[in-house]
């Protein structure tokens, strides 16, 4: 069974890069077709997707947040990351990682979910 | 951009009883509609997907219906564990989310 978990820093300094990593137990995150996907919401807000890496290494960003935002992967370490720079109060937020099964061009659904783990921006 | 409008955004409901759920998308997406529950300090879990397909290990009290701009989330008699926040999502295009449906207990 496929579990992932979010892990980083919950205190980011404002104008610094956020990063956080995904761990993917239960299977590789270099086999089968799947996006691999971060998303953030702030408190009493709406979700919002930041970003996606397919299996094959390709990246899809979120326009709105196009500068900032740099997913990776780490195939030997079977992660991905999110780095997000120029943080502001305005990325205080939880931000989940989840697989994203391959659609036509998009992904059909998303399965499973890491917890979440709330960032806060602030000095 | 699709825009996706849930509604009610919450609502009290005792076990038991029949709950819907509604989402609209702000242009047709065909089937491309998933639904999740959000329980706090958990992972976000996929109950319906394209629409009307029941995600395995979810019971059958959770039933999704729609296409096009206009779909409904039903749990069919509520049950104690399924107090929580629901969300649509489109997969049309690039993911958005409903503003969700918290289920309180009445």
């Amino acid at each position: 069974q496929v579990q992932l978990q979010e892990s980083g820093p919950g205190l980011v300094k404002p104008s610094q890069t956020l990063s956080l990593t995904c761990t993917v137990s239960g299977g590789s995150i270099s086999s089968g077709n799947y996006y691999w996907t971060w998303f953030r919401q702030p408190a009493g807000k709406g979700l919002e997707w930041i970003g996606r890496i397919y299996s094959s290494g390709s990246t899809y960003y979120n326009s709105s947040l196009n500068s900032r935002v740099t997913i990776s992967a780490d195939t030997s370490a079977n992660q991905f990351s999110l780095k997000l720079s120029s943080v502001s109060a305005a990325d205080t937020a939880v931000y989940y990682c989840a697989r994203g099964d391959t659609g036509n061009k998009f992904p059909l659904y998303f399965h499973p979910w890491g917890q979440g783990t709330l960032v806060t921006v602030s000095s | 951009d699709i825009q996706m409008t849930q509604s009610p955004s919450s609502l009290s409901a005792s076990v038991g009883d029949r709950v819907t759920i509604t989402c609209r998308a702000s242009q047709s997406i065909s089937n491309y509609l998933n639904w999740y529950q959000w329980k706090p300090g958990k992972a976000p879990k996929l109950l319906i997907y394209a629409a009307s397909s029941l995600q395995n290990e979810v019971p059958s009290r959770f039933s999704g219906s729609g296409s096009g701009t206009d779909f409904t989330l039903t749990i069919s008699s509520l049950q104690p564990e399924d107090f929580a926040t629901y969300y649509c999502q489109q997969s049309y295009s690039n993911p958005a989310f409903g503003g969700g449906t918290k289920v309180e207990i009445k």
